[in-house]
């Protein structure tokens, strides 16, 4: 099975604040995936990687950013936190066009 | 861009009675449907995977797909009260392994 781990588990911040939340999965695979759920919406699609360095832009990427440093870590970015972030982060990740592995989830709260 | 759209929003069966749920998209061309379970604080657990019109079966778990209909079915044979969690219905949008998700419906399974 598997592995993808997201770190941290809960976060909170401020408006304005400066928040890096991480995704690392060991089993070598390509795709690379943030996704957001928030209650009403679903999960929604942030930001992909097709690989180290590549990035794509998912369906909700404002505010955000990310960045692909190496097979198994994906980081997103928020530069400047705002309320309307406060939602439940998923990182995943997938080598074909089948199976998409999760991650736990970061609760991120921006007061 | 892909809608999806699940029902009902919740679902209380009692254990060992067939629970069924219903998924509908707009883009009839997508690859392929999946249903995913959500365990209360938990990650995403695919349970089916469906590419063509019929039924899939994985367990206890089966998929209807019905592409000119527009819609994707989930049937839990025999359900146990460790069934009880959100089941989220998810769309590929093609290349790049990209999923638009339905809100989920929750289902709640008495003993």
């Amino acid at each position: 099975e598997a592995a993808v781990t997201q770190s941290p588990r809960n976060k909170v911040t401020v408006t304005g604040g400066n928040v890096t939340l991480s995704c690392r999965q060991t089993n070598s695979h390509n795709y690379m995936y943030w996704y957001r759920q928030d209650t009403g919406h679903g999960l929604r699609l942030i930001h992909y990687s097709y690989g180290a360095g590549n990035l794509q832009i998912g369906d909700v990427p404002d505010g955000y950013k990310a960045t692909r440093t190496t097979q198994e870590d994906f980081f997103l970015l928020l530069e400047l936190a705002s309320p309307s972030q406060t939602s439940l982060y998923f990182c995943a990740s997938s080598d074909n066009n089948e199976r998409l592995f999760f991650g736990h989830g970061t609760k991120l709260s921006v007061l | 861009q892909q809608k999806v759209q699940q029902s009902p929003e919740s679902l209380t069966v009692s254990e060992g009675a067939m629970a069924s749920l219903n998924c509908t998209f707009s883009d009839g061309t997508s690859d392929n449907f999946r249903w995913y379970r959500q365990h209360s604080g938990k990650g995403l657990e695919m349970l089916v995977s469906i590419f063509s019109d019929g039924e899939k079966e994985e367990g206890r778990f089966t998929a209807h797909l019905n592409r000119a209909s527009l819609h994707v079915s989930l049937h839990i044979r025999e359900p146990q009260p460790s069934d009880s969690a959100v089941y989220l219905c998810a769309v590929n949008q093609g290349a790049g392994n990209k999923l638009t998700f339905g809100i989920g419906t929750r289902v709640l399974v008495r003993p």
